[in-house]
């Protein structure tokens, strides 16, 4: 699986919307490009997927670039409920996944 | 998305004891995972488990130190034997999605503290 590159923390201001950024330039054509946060004391939750294409749910969006090598995450209006670890991680279809450092986030009153 | 438990959610342990970790999901699921976190770290996955045959094990972990049980696609257990402080870490069960989806869910996690 292709490794991802993430800055190690970052802070927002509540009610403004969190742009996180992700390197993967070694992505492969069928690797997808996922994203999960983990909220202290609890399991990874899943957020978005996406291969090429823009996404949304929710949650959030997903902006992949035309040659895939970067990604970004967004948060509309993020609330100090998403203070979290975010993990962006690339990966097969089905694949298992691979967990590196990921974005410390701090939403800020 | 899959409602995930695992027991028990934390505990303490001496040195030389195993401690087997459950973990229920309530829907049947063909594919779930073990994961390690280390404190102050990220996830590390152990161990792939399918109902009906052996757990394929990752680089670093072996089945005599993580025997892994998988008797019916709801649940499966996973056993750290032998333990040592360094097996101190939070243990979590994942499992996938919905056919045709991606994403993966998973449990609360077990804390262990082994002294």
């Amino acid at each position: 699986d292709a490794k991802t590159t993430q800055p190690t923390s970052m802070d927002c201001a509540e009610g403004r919307a969190a742009n996180l950024p992700c390197n993967h330039s070694t992505i492969s054509g069928n690797e997808y490009v996922y994203w999960y946060r983990q909220i202290h004391s609890q399991g990874p939750q899943y957020i978005i997927h996406g291969l090429k294409n823009n996404e949304t749910n929710e949650m959030a969006s997903l902006i992949i670039t035309e040659d895939r090598k970067s990604s970004t995450l967004i948060l509309p209006h993020a609330t100090l409920r998403d203070t979290a670890v975010y993990y962006c991680i690339v990966s097969g279809a089905g694949n298992k996944l691979t967990f590196g450092g990921g974005t410390r986030v701090l939403v800020k009153p | 998305s899959a409602v995930i438990s695992q027991k028990p959610s934390r505990d303490i342990c001496q040195r030389g004891t195993s401690l087997t970790i459950q973990c229920q999901v309530d829907s049947q699921v063909t594919m779930m995972f073990w994961y390690r976190q280390q404190p102050g770290q990220s996830l590390t996955l152990i161990a792939t488990a399918n109902q009906g045959s052996e757990a394929t094990y990752e680089s670093g972990f072996v089945i005599d130190k993580f025997p892994i049980s998988r008797p019916n696609l709801t649940f499966s257990t996973l056993t750290v034997s032998n333990m040592s402080p360094e097996d101190s870490s939070i243990y979590l069960c994942s499992v996938e999605g919905n056919a045709g989806t991606y994403e993966q869910y998973f449990g609360p996690g077990t804390r262990l503290t082994v002294t």
